[in-house]
């Protein structure tokens, strides 16, 4: 009965490598997120994807790429890992409507080294 | 560009002690505010909602107030457990964001000591 849900909850790999982290909701929801908690614990949003556009965070380096193969699912690709990608990601996802609640999955540590 | 503040970082209190979470955001054009918990270790559970119009919202022992015009909001939770322990985060929708993205504080780390 998992709302947000995200594969693998850890993830350990070398520099250079690439990796994907996937991400599914099961609440009919039509936007998705992922966030970045780095090892401060501070949250920064770095997309926002509905079935109409995706919204960058400016500061999202190009090798991360979210995919999205249908609106349940939002999967995170890395490619090029840096050491300084560490930290814990979360997908979350609302309704469009403005008013909507955001719901967060329970993160994925990403450990680079 | 919006900027949320969360003071204090950490706090410690008694069992049974009621307390005040602060939050406050440098934009007023917002659309809503939410409140988190994380566990360590675990992800985020949303706690309330407040929509811009709103001045607060309860569930159960908690209580969270909305002033947009100053920028703050409060979390104040009653009659503090020792299962309350976990870190709180407030988070904004700005009103300039088209993508409905979330502007998060730094949060502030809750114990409630038995």
């Amino acid at each position: 009965d998992t709302a947000v849900s995200q594969t693998p909850k850890y993830l350990v790999t070398q520099m250079g490598n690439d990796k994907s982290i996937k991400c599914e909701q099961n609440l009919g929801h039509d936007t998705m997120y992922w966030y970045k908690q780095d090892s401060k614990k501070f949250l920064k949003i770095m997309f926002s994807y509905n079935n109409k556009e995706l919204i960058i965070n400016e500061t999202v380096p190009n090798r991360f790429s979210p995919k999205s193969p249908d609106k349940a699912h939002l999967n995170l690709h890395i490619n090029s890992l840096e050491l300084g990608d560490s930290a814990v990601y979360f997908c979350a996802s609302s309704q469009w409507d403005r008013l909507g609640e955001q719901y967060f999955g329970p993160g994925t540590r990403l450990t680079v080294t | 560009k919006q900027e949320v503040t969360q003071i204090p970082a950490a706090l410690s209190v008694p069992e049974g002690e009621n307390l005040v979470l602060n939050c406050s955001f440098t934009d007023s054009a917002i659309y809503n505010l939410q409140w988190f918990r994380q566990d360590p270790g675990k992800g985020l559970t949303s706690l309330l909602l407040i929509q811009s119009s709103q001045r607060e919202q309860t569930s159960g022992r908690l209580n969270a107030s909305l002033d947009k015009s100053s920028g703050r909001s409060t979390l104040y939770i009653a009659a503090s457990q020792p299962g309350d322990s976990a870190t709180y985060l407030c988070a904004v929708r700005p009103r300039d964001n088209a993508g409905n993205m979330l502007t998060f504080g730094g949060g502030t780390r809750l114990m409630v000591k038995p």
